[in-house]
């Protein structure tokens, strides 16, 4: 298995308040993504990176931040967490862009 | 936004059976066409990326191609195995990678 690992696994929260998830991993891999996973739509892209520094918008990026200091972390913020972003959200990892991704363990969030 | 579509929904087959699903995806600037298998509580696993108009692809029991020009891949089960029970997702990128998105997902339940 590919060496993803996410933390915390397992979150609640009130709304308003401040959550940060964070994504590690061991195969220097370029690429990192947050999806979440929510009933009725699968996985829907957040944000990504391509590098350290460099990250990219994804689908629904709205009330998300992101931020990649090191190759190995990525980490997502939720600055204000609201009901709605209660989900399942997964990390995961790809050598280069279009190449296979290989997922974390995902980390339930829920805003109460 | 792409629109990724899968076919269908959810689908119940006995032990033995072959099967086959589809994924259909905007065939313009297309890049890449990725499946993944996702058993419950676990993390998707990467089956296939397909790029080329006419790729086929196997690994073991299952198979896939690939059709670039109109836009669908088809995913085949042969024989199927109680342990082939999952959710199998396609995802595509367009723009060398940009724009990755899932479709929905087929519900697969095989039954001893």
């Amino acid at each position: 298995d590919a060496g993803i690992t996410q933390s915390p696994r397992h979150k609640v929260t009130e709304t308003g308040t401040p959550v940060t998830l964070r994504c590690h991993q061991t195969e220097n891999h370029r690429y990192m993504y947050w999806y979440r996973q929510d009933p009725g739509h699968g996985l829907r892209l957040i944000h990504y990176s391509y590098g350290v520094k460099d990250t990219d918008k994804g689908e629904v990026s709205d009330g998300y931040s992101v931020s990649r200091s090191k190759t190995e972390d990525f980490l997502l913020t939720l600055e204000s967490a609201t009901s709605s972003q209660t989900s399942v959200y997964f990390c995961a990892i790809s050598d280069d862009l279009g190449d296979e991704q290989y997922f974390g363990p995902g980390t339930r969030l829920t805003v109460t | 936004i792409l629109n990724v579509e899968q076919s269908p929904q959810s689908l119940h087959v006995q032990e033995g059976d072959s099967t086959n699903f589809t994924c259909s995806f905007p065939s313009s600037n297309f890049y890449a066409l990725h499946w993944y298998r996702w058993e419950t509580a676990k993390s998707p696993e990467a089956l296939f990326v397909m790029t080329l108009n006419g790729d086929e692809k196997k690994k073991g029991r299952i198979s896939a191609t690939l059709n670039t020009k109109e836009g669908y891949s088809y995913l085949y089960i042969k024989g199927s195995q109680p342990e082939d029970s999952a959710t199998y997702l396609c995802a595509s990128t367009d723009n060398y990678g940009q724009n990755f998105v899932f479709g929905p997902g087929t519900r697969l339940s095989v039954l001893p």
